[in-house]
């Protein structure tokens, strides 16, 4: 059964910390999706990619948020620096192109103190 | 902009009871499709059900079933023989794209609880 892989499940830090969280997506998908999940504001689009290209990152706060994908096995996502407000559950989800399906991966919990 | 609406922050039944959870949207697009996903306590999101715009026959998954009311915008979903297992928060949500999925917009979520 494939998955999409997210590390780490759970990231503790400190504010003022870099974070990065990795995600393997379905082997053989094509876009990758970056979502945030919060009480407060729910689950939002953080960025997307399609065949490793960057399409849409306006979700994100560009000062401080970067996505990137090194391959088409590795989707990265950075906050540097970490603040309170980046709390949060961060999906990764991957699909194909021409499928609206997406396959979400497990998140990562992030807390900043 | 699109929107996703979902009124109900919570509903509880009696296992083995039907339930409809209710969604409205808002989107400019024609061709879109709409989806329940389902997050239990692990938190993984997993896909319930999905409904293409142009199809006009509501979707069916074993127990799951959708009421599409294009025309309205409301995409309702509608849980047979509720079990507690079905305990989980659910998510409407709205891919807008015309082409390949571009993201996927949701709404704030309903909680579910199945009772023994």
């Amino acid at each position: 059964d494939a998955r999409v892989t997210q590390t780490p499940r759970h990231k503790v830090t400190e504010m003022g910390q870099e974070v990065t969280m990795r995600c393997q997506p379905i082997l053989g998908h094509n876009t990758v999706f970056w979502y945030r999940q919060t009480m407060m504001q729910g689950l939002e689009l953080l960025a997307y990619f399609r065949n490793r290209a960057p399409l849409d990152d306006s979700g994100m706060p560009k000062d401080r948020f970067s996505a990137e994908m090194p391959d088409a096995t590795l989707a990265t996502l950075k906050i540097q620096p970490s603040e309170p407000r980046d709390s949060a559950v961060y999906f990764c989800a991957s699909g194909l192109i021409g499928s609206r399906d997406q396959v979400f991966g497990p998140g990562t919990r992030l807390t900043v103190l | 902009a699109q929107t996703v609406t979902q009124s109900q922050p919570e509903m509880s039944v009696q296992e083995a009871e039907t339930v409809t959870l209710s969604c409205t949207y808002d989107t400019s697009e024609s061709n879109y499709y709409l989806f329940w996903y389902k997050q239990p306590p692990s938190r993984q999101m997993i896909l319930v059900i999905r409904q293409e715009a142009y199809k006009q026959q509501n979707a069916t998954e074993n127990r799951f079933s959708v009421n599409f009311q294009k025309a309205a915008k409301s995409f309702s979903l509608k849980i047979s023989d509720s079990q507690l297992g079905d305990t989980a928060m659910y998510f409407c949500a709205l891919d807008h794209s015309g082409g390949g999925a571009d993201g996927l917009t949701f709404g704030k979520g309903t909680h579910l609880i199945i009772q023994p």
